[in-house]
């Protein structure tokens, strides 16, 4: 069985740039939500992709979109980064309907916006 | 959402059991309670999580009061590997199934 991967490990930006962060979710999930978590913080909620549209998003601006395809790997957009985005941000994977909304976290991309 | 209260850190010796409070006042009689790590440099782990009775798994113990308000998550024997942050979650039987992770108890084990 497939873990949770994500991609890049670490990524360094700009201000006012745009990134992309992937997430491969576990074999058979339908579910995908991502973190973000600041240095020192709990991971904070941005959103959740089940079959491929939104089914809920924390309090984050529309700067931040994600998209789910049907293989259920996963993507973040961040645009226009602004120099708080920097955190680690986590993807999570879970079987909606299945075993306790148990979620596999995957290891994190380290973004820094300079 | 309802919100979790942890203390900040925590010590253990190595060996010894562990337990690990949350104080969830304001839960609601559909949440779950979960509990994940996070080891240095890794994305959070799944522990334990339980409804109403106390629960056991080979990681832990969740204990879990009578009104529901608090629960307790019990390492019965810390070894250095369970140095760790550790989250108690409430999880809503609806609608979406986001965590609202607050900023965990810090255990350290002492050798």
């Amino acid at each position: 069985e497939t873990g949770v991967t994500q991609s890049p490990t670490h990524l360094i930006k700009t201000r006012g740039q745009q990134v992309t962060l992937r997430c491969s979710s576990q074999s058979g999930h339908n579910t995908v939500s991502w973190y973000q978590q600041a240095l020192g913080q709990g991971p904070q909620f941005i959103f959740q992709y089940y079959r491929e549209e939104e089914n809920g998003r924390g309090n984050f601006p529309p700067r931040f979109s994600g998209l789910q395809f049907p293989n259920y790997s996963s993507e973040l957009n961040v645009n226009a980064l602004e120099l708080d985005d920097s955190a680690l941000y986590l993807c999570a994977s879970s079987l909606l309907g299945g075993k306790a909304y148990e979620q596999y976290f995957g290891p994190g991309t380290r973004l820094t916006v300079t | 959402d309802a919100k979790t209260t942890q203390p900040n850190s925590m010590e253990s010796n190595e060996e010894e059991p562990v337990h690990l409070p949350c104080n969830h006042s304001t839960i609601s009689g559909t949440d779950y309670i979960h509990w994940y790590r996070q080891l240095p440099s890794q994305g959070p782990e799944y522990v334990i999580h339980g409804l109403t009775s106390n629960v056991n798994n080979r990681m832990a113990s969740l204990a879990i009061a009578e009104d529901r308000k608090s629960s307790t998550l019990i390492l019965h024997r810390a070894t250095l590997r369970d140095a760790a942050v550790y989250y108690c979650i409430l999880l809503g039987a609806s609608g979406t199934y986001k965590y609202i992770f607050g900023t965990g108890t810090r255990l350290k084990v002492l050798a």
